[in-house]
């Protein structure tokens, strides 16, 4: 198992338009979390999806959002992009409410 | 609301000296400590938690309740503990699994 697998692996977008991230968990983990990570910050929560259901959802305006599909696979969706969106995002899959594994991250660059 | 903090940012000891990355935390219930660390170029990876109470390459961290401080310690540090560090939380009162981070140590090791 290559363990969580996140695409791209970077991405420029510019001011206003919208940007998908995907996010593929290891086998058998049905929960998948979402996280941003700034530039000299720790990672921050977006949203928890656990069996396509969202369990959490953290502090962002709702330009942000996510599903999570039957193979347990999800989506971060981001509409009208702003600069301060620029930012490492991370996928993170787990069991349940258990260690969570982290994929690799993708890099958004908003011009 | 919960908070994590750790004051360094930056933590330089020589090898073999111990080490000592502080992390204290604010949470009105009962919380879930972890340690993450990101080697570079590499993904962001559980180091230990507060429940199993193992030692992990030579690392520990006891959670003090009554100072609500995860301080990560190791007695000799090796050339190889150079990374990120990161405390992170999660609630265990209806927290889901999201994860509070600080916003990292990165500790370096000198010859």
């Amino acid at each position: 198992d290559a363990g969580v697998t996140q695409s791209p692996t970077h991405l420029i977008k510019t001011r206003g338009q919208q940007v998908t991230l995907r996010c593929s968990p290891i086998s058998g983990h049905k929960s998948v979390s979402w996280y941003q990570q700034v530039l000299g910050q720790g990672p921050q929560f977006i949203f928890q999806y656990y069996e396509k259901e969202e369990r959490g959802r953290g502090n962002f305006p709702d330009r942000f959002s996510a599903r999570q599909f039957p193979n347990y696979s999800s989506e971060l969706n981001v509409n009208a992009l702003l600069l301060g969106d620029s930012a490492l995002y991370l996928c993170a899959s787990s069991l349940d409410s258990s260690e969570q594994f982290f994929g690799p991250g993708t890099r958004l660059t908003v011009l | 609301a919960q908070r994590v903090t750790q004051p360094e940012k930056l933590l330089s000891v020589f090898k073999g000296a111990p080490v000592e990355l502080k992390c204290n935390y604010s949470y009105s219930g009962s919380p879930e400590l972890f340690w993450y660390v990101q080697y570079s170029r590499q993904r962001l990876q559980l180091l230990l938690r507060h429940i199993s109470r193992e030692s992990i390459k030579g690392f520990t961290a006891d959670l003090n309740k009554g100072e609500t401080s995860f301080h990560l310690k190791k007695p000799f540090a090796q050339e190889e503990d150079s990374a990120m560090y990161y405390c992170a939380l999660r609630g265990l009162t209806g927290g889901g699994n999201k994860l509070t981070f600080g916003t990292g140590t990165q500790l370096k090791v000198e010859l």
